[in-house]
């Protein structure tokens, strides 16, 4: 099946860009997505790209797609206290609508 | 406004006793989903239903139950066979006509065994 593979810890500086990246093995995904939870809630969907997209811009995030190395990445400009969570990539596996998500990356943002 | 409602938020269970987390959406979907999270695990899936009266079994099904009577609803049932029920547990729901295919996800409860 699906495997989709993130770095499990991020710590940036108030201010700064943060990236968090996502590795994933199945390359048929039509929709990816990345979202977000904060401490203690459910997940939000905060953005997501369609596979025919390189790159996909909204306010502070910016989404990468490589589709050729398999590669996603999140980017959050000017990173916020608020932005302190954990991100979750999320991509459906072959012929399916199913989700498999990473395990998520804790974002702690330094003031 | 459209939604998915987990209740409760906290529960408590003693050893030996069955527990319902309760799931309840109005998005008018189809499919539902729910998930356990343990710190550093991520989300792994116990059980799914993509239609009423059907529902699949997930990565870690045993010691949980389900029961899919009606579209809006989809109740988890954690049974005492369950070893290690203390976790959080996330419900979520995915409509066919949701343009994106993404899920919506409840708020989540709490379950801690006493």
């Amino acid at each position: 099946g699906e495997d989709v593979e993130q770095s499990l810890f991020l710590s940036v500086r108030e201010g700064d860009s943060s990236v968090i990246n996502c590795t994933y093995t199945d390359s048929s995904s039509t929709y990816l997505y990345w979202y977000k939870q904060e401490p203690g809630a459910g997940l939000q969907l905060l953005t997501y790209i369609f596979s025919n997209m390189d790159m996909k811009q909204d306010q502070r995030l910016t989404v990468l797609l490589n589709k050729k190395d398999k590669h996603l990445s999140l980017r959050i400009a000017d990173t916020q206290t608020g932005d302190s969570a954990i991100y979750f990539c999320a991509l459906p596996g072959a012929g399916s609508y199913q989700l498999t998500f990473g395990k998520g990356t804790k974002l702690s943002v330094i003031p | 406004d459209g939604g998915i409602t987990q209740s409760p938020k906290y529960l408590f269970r003693k050893e030996g006793q069955n527990v319902t987390l309760s799931c309840e959406q109005n998005l008018n979907h189809d499919a539902m989903y729910w998930y356990r999270q343990d710190p550093g695990q991520g989300l792994r899936l116990i059980y799914y239903s993509q239609i009423v009266n059907d529902f699949q079994k997930g990565d870690i099904a045993e010691g949980y139950s389900v029961s899919r009577e009606k579209k809006e609803s989809f109740p988890l049932t954690v049974t005492s066979a369950q070893k290690n029920p203390t976790a959080f547990y996330l419900c979520a729901s995915r409509g066919t006509a949701t343009f994106n295919y993404g899920y919506t996800f409840g708020s989540g409860t709490r379950l801690t065994v006493v």
